[in-house]
């Protein structure tokens, strides 16, 4: 059975302090990981997306980065303005548009 | 900003009521897609259109009829809803369906069912 594990499931980070997000799946084929961020009460916004292992994408203070078996969400020296639920995504090959989504970290970060 | 635009942002409606939600993209994407969520829990796929036309309903109840006008539009016809139903209820968009192509979400509307 296809599924997808986010963890932690919840993250507390003091501004500056770095930390790693894991999202692992176990999958009949894999098309593309997808990693999103959330807002409470707002719709997710697409972050990255990652095709193969090894593969790594860069955004501001985000790195994802993806092997066989897992991707991770880099978070570099964080800010408060970071603090969101963080979803992936994966697209399984033949699903025809289903995307399965793991349940998401919810990261805060103090100031 | 979200190319994927929904109305309304809040909505709330009795148990008899008959209400829509729309969603329209102008990225000339021809995947749409609408999916349900409840506070804490992942998005969860209800309905996908590919070229106008439906290819995936996730055995919906019937109280929810979705409608692809054209390649723009998806509307959410709501009627004899459930307070269970209450959620954020959220559209999407790809280049296409059995793509790679990443979903693009709106904004969502905010549904609550007395």
């Amino acid at each position: 059975e296809d599924q997808v594990t986010q963890s932690p499931e919840a993250l507390r980070l003091q501004e500056g302090e770095s930390s790693s997000l894991n999202c692992s799946y176990t999958v009949s084929g894999l098309r593309g990981l997808f990693w999103y961020r959330q807002d409470p009460g707002k719709g997710p916004e697409f972050l990255f997306t990652l095709y193969s292992a090894g593969e790594e994408k860069e955004k501001e203070r985000l790195k994802a980065t993806l092997t066989k078996k897992e991707s991770f969400l880099h978070i570099t020296a964080p800010k408060p303005e970071d603090s969101a639920t963080y979803l992936c995504a994966v697209l399984i090959t033949d699903s025809w548009g289903k995307f399965q989504f793991g349940a998401g970290t919810q990261v805060v970060v103090t100031p | 900003d979200t190319e994927v635009t929904q109305t309304p942002k809040h909505l709330v409606m009795g148990m008899t009521n008959k209400k829509s939600l729309k969603c329209e993209q102008h990225m000339g994407h021809r995947a749409m897609y609408w999916y349900k969520q409840k506070a804490k829990k992942p998005p969860e796929l209800m309905f996908v259109y590919s070229y106008e036309k439906l290819s995936i309903n996730e055995s919906v109840p019937s109280r929810f009829s979705p409608e692809c006008p054209n390649s723009s539009l998806l509307n959410l016809h709501l009627h004899a809803l459930q307070p269970e139903d209450s959620a954020l209820y959220l559209c999407a968009s790809s280049h296409q369906t059995g793509n790679t192509g990443e979903l693009f979400f709106g904004e969502g509307s905010r549904l609550t069912v007395l």
